[in-house]
């Protein structure tokens, strides 16, 4: 069956970078497409961007262009999301999800990470 | 980008009554929209795709409708579990974007 498994919580001091990692099983991870979100607890959910696992190519919500880097390691079927210069506003809980490509929808997500920016 | 607007932001409804969430575009998402479940601490869990399309595993109590800008999510008969926030979720167009959510409650 399809598995997202995030990486756990994190704490990083304001203007430091954190890499997330969503690794996945029970399904083709080279010839699919990843999306994450940012959500703020309490809050409504952001898309960040999506990658395609085949050639690692990116589409990306202008808002987190430069904040955020998607990347794939097809290896171990995994994908992970750079964030950089972390700022409080960053705090949030992350999610990965697979982009179903026969009808184009995001059918399975990880868990989440929590990102806390504190110094 | 496209807005995405939900009404009401919070509802209160008794088991077995009928429910319906609005969700209402800032332009024509051509039936690009999809319905998600939250609960508290979970990951949001798909429900309807593509306006009337009930993911699989989800009861048949969930519908949607709707076209053009304005769509509906209905719970025929809310059961305990259904307490959650709904999310609308346009794919129309680059910056896919949620609404504000509907928080469901039980009366």
């Amino acid at each position: 069956q399809v598995k997202l498994q995030q990486s756990g919580a994190e704490l990083v001091k304001p203007g430091a970078s954190v890499k997330l990692s969503c690794k996945t099983s029970g399904y083709t991870f080279s010839t699919s497409y990843m999306s994450w979100f940012k959500q703020i607890p309490g809050q409504s959910i952001e898309w960040i961007g999506m990658i395609y696992a085949g050639d690692g190519g990116t589409g990306y919500n202008q808002k987190f262009k430069g904040k955020a880097t998607l990347t794939v390691d097809t290896s171990s079927s995994t994908a992970y999301m750079d964030l950089s210069s972390l700022t409080t506003e960053d705090s949030a809980v992350y999610f990965c999800a697979r982009y179903y490509s026969a009808d184009w929808y995001f059918d399975f997500w990880g868990p989440g990470t929590m990102v806390t920016v504190s110094s | 980008d496209i807005q995405m607007t939900q009404s009401p932001s919070f509802l209160s409804a008794s088991v077995g009554e009928r429910v319906t969430l609005s969700c209402r575009a800032s332009q024509n998402i051509n039936k690009y929209l999809d319905w998600y479940q939250q609960k508290l601490g979970e990951a949001p869990k798909l429900l309807i795709y593509n306006t009337n399309n009930l993911h699989t595993g989800i009861p048949s109590r969930f519908s949607g409708s709707g076209s053009g800008t304005d769509y509906t999510l209905t719970i025929s008969s809310l059961q305990p579990e259904d307490v959650a926030t709904y999310f609308c979720l346009q794919r129309n167009s680059w910056p896919y974007t949620f609404g504000a959510g509907t928080k469901l409650e039980l009366k």
